[in-house]
């Protein structure tokens, strides 16, 4: 099946910061979607995203699908932030791949 | 739009004991839902996927006859856990797509914690 990857594993920023956090898949992909589970552990949607770029506020998103990446930016980071950012996607089918997650702790 | 709601959010059983979890879409009609487990630190695992009306698919390794499954109508599917033991606590999400959403778009539960004793 399909492989996703997500780096960093961890990461911890200074508040307002700006970040780039990485998925890469190891296939051809028809939904790309970026999530931030919260501390209670809500899955959130950021972002569906199977190619192209998007915007929502301080947080954006690319994905270039012909190279198997998306990147997730998050800027002026606030500690709102904080939690796991999850990148998911599916190929054949309709069932969702999670990558790994980043862990990230923001600090006042 | 596009809430998911998940009952109970936490439950403590004792072993042996079956443990029924209700997932909503409260304003969406769901064709296909997805249950999820966590572990804690660990990343989304899917279990199985069903449609309203059919028998669901459980993906590799998940035993069907312990992990039951019924999405009776467009807005609710149940997840039972039967003969619950220690090694079944988990937290478990359920998701689900539909008609209003981009092709294979998913909403997420706020998930439900099992400590089983």
């Amino acid at each position: 099946g399909i492989q996703v990857e997500q780096s960093p594993p961890d990461l911890i920023l200074q508040e307002g910061a700006n970040s780039t956090l990485r998925c890469n898949f190891s296939d051809s992909v028809n939904n790309l979607q970026w999530f931030h589970q919260n501390p209670w552990g809500q899955l959130i949607n950021l972002f569906y995203i199977p190619s192209g770029t998007k915007q929502n506020g301080r947080l954006s998103a690319t994905t270039v699908a012909t190279e198997r990446y998306s990147l997730l930016y998050i800027s002026s980071s606030q500690t709102t932030d904080s939690g796991v950012y999850f990148c998911a996607v599916t190929n054949a089918g309709n069932m969702l791949t999670f990558g790994g997650g980043t862990r990230l702790m923001v600090k006042p | 739009g596009a809430v998911v709601s998940q009952h109970p959010s936490w439950v403590i059983c004792k072993s042996g004991t079956s443990v029924k979890i209700e997932c909503r879409s409260l304003d969406f009609q769901a064709t296909t839902m997805f249950w999820y487990r966590q572990f804690p630190k660990q990343s989304l695992m899917l279990m199985a996927t069903s449609n309203e009306g059919s028998k669901a698919t459980y993906e590799q390794g998940v035993e069907k006859d312990k992990f039951l499954i019924n999405h009776a109508s467009l807005t609710l599917s149940t997840l039972t856990v039967t003969s619950a033991h220690p090694e079944d606590s988990s937290f478990y999400i359920c998701s689900a797509s539909g008609w209003d959403f981009h092709t294979y778009e998913q909403y997420f539960g706020p998930g439900t914690r099992l400590t089983v004793t």
